[in-house]
């Protein structure tokens, strides 16, 4: 089975805190990606990935940066939170072909206080 | 800007009752289409999805959707539902001039009564 194991389910953190959220996947995807989950905006894409050390900006990615040093692994970084992004934040992956689904995580609630 | 629009937010139907979900796109190119679902408490996970071929496409758990590619949409369908169908459902699209970028819409919570 795909896994995409994302580090935390439920993170508290405080304004101006420096967050980093974890995501790792087991079927070597070149593909990974970020979202955010908000009620009735549906996953608004924040940054992607489609190898080691490349990125793309998503729709919505001021605010958060991004590193992947290694393929499998995809990290979220907040630079300095706010009460704006609190949300649910999911982590996805996927071959380099096109052709074929995205897998993703059991996503991290974040709650900026 | 280019999107994916889904019709409704919310919809309420009874057991039995047929469903059809709207979803349009705005990409003019060529575009792979899915449509995942959400179950309370659960990770999305893929329904169905359209790369080419037969336009009307069926997944998991009795679901099809139609790609109409002059009207850009790809409607989710079910004939029959089940309170088990309860879930909010996503349109998601790849434009391909795009490369890999997986593009949501809003999603469409479902409640289905039994």
């Amino acid at each position: 089975d795909v896994k995409v194991t994302q580090s935390s389910r439920y993170l508290v953190k405080r304004t101006g805190e420096k967050v980093f959220l974890e995501c790792v996947q087991d079927m070597d995807h070149e593909n990974m990606f970020w979202y955010r989950q908000d009620p009735g905006l549906g996953l608004r894409l924040i940054y992607f990935s489609y190898d080691v050390k490349m990125k793309e900006k998503g729709d919505i990615p001021e605010g958060y940066s991004v590193s992947r040093e290694k393929k499998e692994r995809f990290s979220l970084i907040l630079e300095s939170a706010s009460t704006n992004q609190t949300s649910m934040y999911l982590c996805a992956s996927s071959s380099a072909d096109s052709n074929t689904e995205a897998f993703f995580g059991q996503g991290t609630r974040l709650t900026v206080v | 800007a280019q999107s994916v629009s889904q019709h409704n937010h919310h919809v309420i139907l009874s057991e039995a009752a047929s469903l059809e979900l709207g979803c349009n796109y705005s990409y003019g190119g060529t575009v792979n289409l899915f449509w995942y679902v959400q179950y309370p408490g659960q990770h999305l996970q893929l329904l169905l999805k359209y790369f080419s071929g037969d336009p009307l496409v069926k997944g998991i758990k009795g679901f099809e959707a139609e790609f109409i590619k002059s009207k850009f949409s790809f409607n989710l369908r079910k004939p029959s539902v089940q309170w088990s169908d309860t879930a909010e459902y996503f349109c998601a699209v790849i434009p391909m001039e795009y490369g890999n970028k997986l593009v949501f819409g809003a999603g469409t919570i479902l409640r289905v009564k039994s």
